[in-house]
Parts: C-alpha cells; sequence; structure tokens
C-alpha cells in the first residue's frame, strides 16, 4: 500500500518562529517529491519540488532522505502570511502516474 | 494563463439528481485528475487518465464517471446523487514526465446535495 504521512497539526507559531515539517512515504520506489501549499477554500499550489540535493528558495527548505524515506519542509522567520496547509506530495510513476497527496499540516502563524 | 478551467463554481443538487462537472486544460497535458476534498480532509482520487481515451478508477469511484474523448477535457459526472458526495471536487492535470513535473490544479466546484 503507498501511502504518505504527514503531521496534521496544528502547528501555532509566533511571527518570525522557524518551524519544521516531516512527511514519511512507505513506498522506496517513489520518484519525486513536492511540497504544496492550500489555503482555506483555495486550490492547492506548488510551494517547491524536492531534490535529492536538497533545496532552497528564500525561506524554505526542503530536504529528501531517501534512506529513511521522508522529506522535510523549514520555514524560517514565519510571516503571517504563511498560514495555510502544506502537502506533501509523492510520485511512485510508472504507467499509471500515480501521485499519492498527504492529509496535510496546519500551520497557524500568530502575531 | 488559462490552465485547468472547472465549471460550476457552485452548485446545490437535490438528492437522486445528475450533474456534470466540466474540466477543461489548455497545457497539453496528457494526465488529468479528479480529486474530492470533504472538510478538514485530505485529497482523495476519484478517477484519473493518462490519455485521452484512456481512464482509471482511484481511491472513491463509486457514484462517479469519467470520460476523455480529447486531451483538454476530462468531465466528471455524478449520477444519483447522494449526500456523502457533498464535498469540494478538485480537477488537474500534469505532464507526462517521470520527473520534475507539476500538478496543476482548478480552483474547485464546490457541490451540496440536499
Amino acid at each position: 500500500r503507498k501511502e504518505v504521512e504527514q503531521d496534521p497539526g496544528p502547528f501555532n507559531v509566533p511571527e518570525g518562529a522557524t518551524v519544521a515539517f516531516n512527511c514519511t512515504y512507505s513506498n522506496s520506489a517513489s520518484q519525486s517529491f513536492f511540497w504544496y501549499r492550500q489555503d482555506c477554500r483555495k486550490e492547492p499550489k506548488l510551494l517547491m519540488s524536492v531534490y535529492s540535493s536538497g533545496n532552497e528558495d528564500g525561506r524554505f527548505t526542503a530536504q529528501l532522505n531517501r534512506a529513511s524515506q521522508y522529506i522535510s519542509l523549514l520555514i524560517r522567520d514565519s510571516k503571517l502570511s504563511d498560514s495555510a496547509t502544506y502537502l506533501c506530495v509523492v510520485n511512485y510513476g510508472g504507467s499509471q502516474g500515480n501521485l499519492i497527496f498527504g492529509k496535510g499540516t496546519k500551520l497557524s502563524v500568530k502575531p | 494563463n488559462a490552465g485547468v478551467t472547472q465549471t460550476p463554481k457552485f452548485r446545490i443538487l437535490k438528492i437522486g439528481q445528475s450533474m456534470t462537472l466540466q474540466c477543461t486544460q489548455d497545457m497539453n497535458h496528457n494526465y488529468m485528475y479528479w480529486y474530492r476534498q470533504d472538510p478538514g480532509m485530505g485529497l482523495k482520487l476519484i478517477y484519473y487518465s493518462v490519455g485521452a481515451g484512456i481512464t482509471d478508477k482511484g481511491e472513491v469511484p463509486n457514484g462517479y464517471n469519467v470520460s476523455r474523448s480529447t486531451t483538454e477535457d476530462f468531465p466528471l459526472r455524478l449520477e444519483l446523487a447522494a449526500p456523502s458526495q457533498t464535498s469540494v471536487y478538485f480537477c488537474a492535470s500534469r505532464t507526462d514526465r517521470v520527473s520534475g513535473n507539476t500538478i496543476y490544479f482548478g480552483e474547485g466546484s464546490w457541490l451540496t446535495v440536499v
């Protein structure tokens, strides 16, 4: 069974805090990984892809650990506008092109 | 940049009625998906398609049907609507490259069955 597990939260943090989310996946054949952001009553939107070497985009850093089968997202200097649900997405590839979504981790950044 | 377009955005159905949610994309993507998201829950895959003429069931296909006659369009049909189908429905598409691809979502269709 292909599964993607996330801590649902909520994570309640003050502005300026650093917060980290983890996501574990069950299938070692997974081929690509993403973090999506979903605002309340909106569609999910790509935040960043996750590469084996790790990658950074401004205040956001994503890392992949294939041996332990988890990916992480680190947000530094949290802003009020970072409040959202963060979805971990795993692409198992193959002819079916199957994408598995985690249930999401809710982040609330407070003043 | 139209991307993925869904209609209608909001709809109220009576129990037993049928309707079709329309989805079209202009990115020439082969892969298209229909998800539903219940309040406070994650996305659940209803149906997906890897190209025109090819569809397959996802995790929760019961009560739904799809077709894929063209690359652009992937309508979702609800037959005999039930209250359990009250949800937000997202259509999505992506390329068929194995890695580095991005899935694009429509803005969602809010459906209430009463």
